[in-house]
C-alpha cells in the first residue's frame, strides 16, 4: 500500500527568506501524481503545486516550487520569499494514475514570523 | 462559480444522534469524494461516487456510515448513532470528469466539522 511520509510536524520561517518542506512516500506503482496542499485556519484545502511522476521537470507555481527525485521516491515544497500570507498546514498528497483516492501525509505546521 | 459548497460548517450531535453533511459539487462536477480528517492528522478517503452511483466506497466504515449521490440535488455523507469518535471535519472534493482529478487536484469544499457531544 502506498504510504506518504512528512516527517516535519512543524516548521518556521522569517518573512521574505526561504523554507523547505519535507514529504516522502512509498509506492511500487511507476505512474502518479504528487500533490501539495495548503490549509489555512478556514479549514479550505487549497492545491498549492502538482507534479505528474513521468515529467523530469520540477513543477513551479510562482513563489513555490518543489524538488522532486522520483528514484529516492522524495517531493519537498520549496517557499521562497515567504510572506504572512504562507501560514499553514501544509499536506503532501500522492494518487495512482489509475485510483481515484488521495493519500495524505500528516502535515506539516508552517509558521512565518515578521 | 460558487464552488464546492458543503454545509454545515459547524454541526454538534449528541451520541447516538444522526449527522447528515451535505455536498453540493462546483457546476459541472459529477464525481465527489468524502474524506475524513481526524484532529491533527491528514485527510483520509472515504468513499467515491457519480451521480447515483457509488464507485469507492472503500474507507468507509463499515456500520453506521452510508453515502448518496442522487441525481438532483446534493450528495450527502449520512452517520447514524454517532459516537465520540466520529467527532472530525470532514471534507468533500469534487472533479468534472475521471482524469481531472489528475490534470487539477480535486477541489475541496471548506469541510464540515462534527463534533459529538
Amino acid at each position: 500500500a502506498q504510504t506518504v511520509t512528512q516527517s516535519q510536524p512543524e516548521m518556521s520561517v522569517q518573512e521574505a527568506e526561504t523554507v523547505t518542506l519535507s514529504c516522502t512516500y512509498d509506492t511500487s506503482e511507476s505512474d502518479y501524481y504528487l500533490f501539495w496542499y495548503k490549509q489555512p485556519p478556514s479549514r479550505q484545502m487549497i492545491l498549492v503545486i502538482r507534479q505528474e511522476a513521468y515529467k523530469q521537470q520540477n513543477a513551479t507555481e510562482n513563489r513555490f516550487s518543489v524538488n522532486f527525485q522520483k528514484a529516492a521516491k522524495s517531493f519537498s515544497l520549496k517557499i521562497s520569499d515567504s510572506q504572512l500570507g504562507d501560514a499553514a498546514m501544509y499536506f503532501c498528497a500522492y494518487r495512482g494514475y489509475n485510483t481515484d483516492k488521495l493519500i495524505f501525509g500528516t502535515g506539516t505546521r508552517l509558521q512565518v514570523f515578521p | 462559480n460558487a464552488g464546492v459548497m458543503q454545509n454545515p460548517r459547524h454541526l454538534v450531535r449528541r451520541r447516538g444522534q444522526e449527522a447528515r453533511l451535505r455536498c453540493s459539487p462546483m457546476k459541472g462536477h459529477s464525481h465527489v469524494y468524502w474524506y475524513r480528517q481526524l484532529p491533527e492528522e491528514g485527510l483520509k478517503f472515504m468513499v467515491y461516487l457519480q451521480k447515483e452511483n457509488i464507485i469507492d466506497e472503500s474507507g468507509m466504515p463499515k456500520e453506521r456510515f452510508s453515502a448518496e449521490f442522487p441525481k438532483e440535488g446534493p450528495s450527502i455523507l449520512r452517520i447514524q448513532q454517532v459516537v465520540r469518535g466520529d467527532s472530525a471535519a470532514y471534507f468533500c472534493a469534487s472533479s468534472r470528469t475521471w482524469n481531472d482529478r489528475g490534470t487539477y487536484g480535486y477541489t475541496f469544499g471548506s469541510g464540515t466539522r462534527l463534533t459529538v457531544v
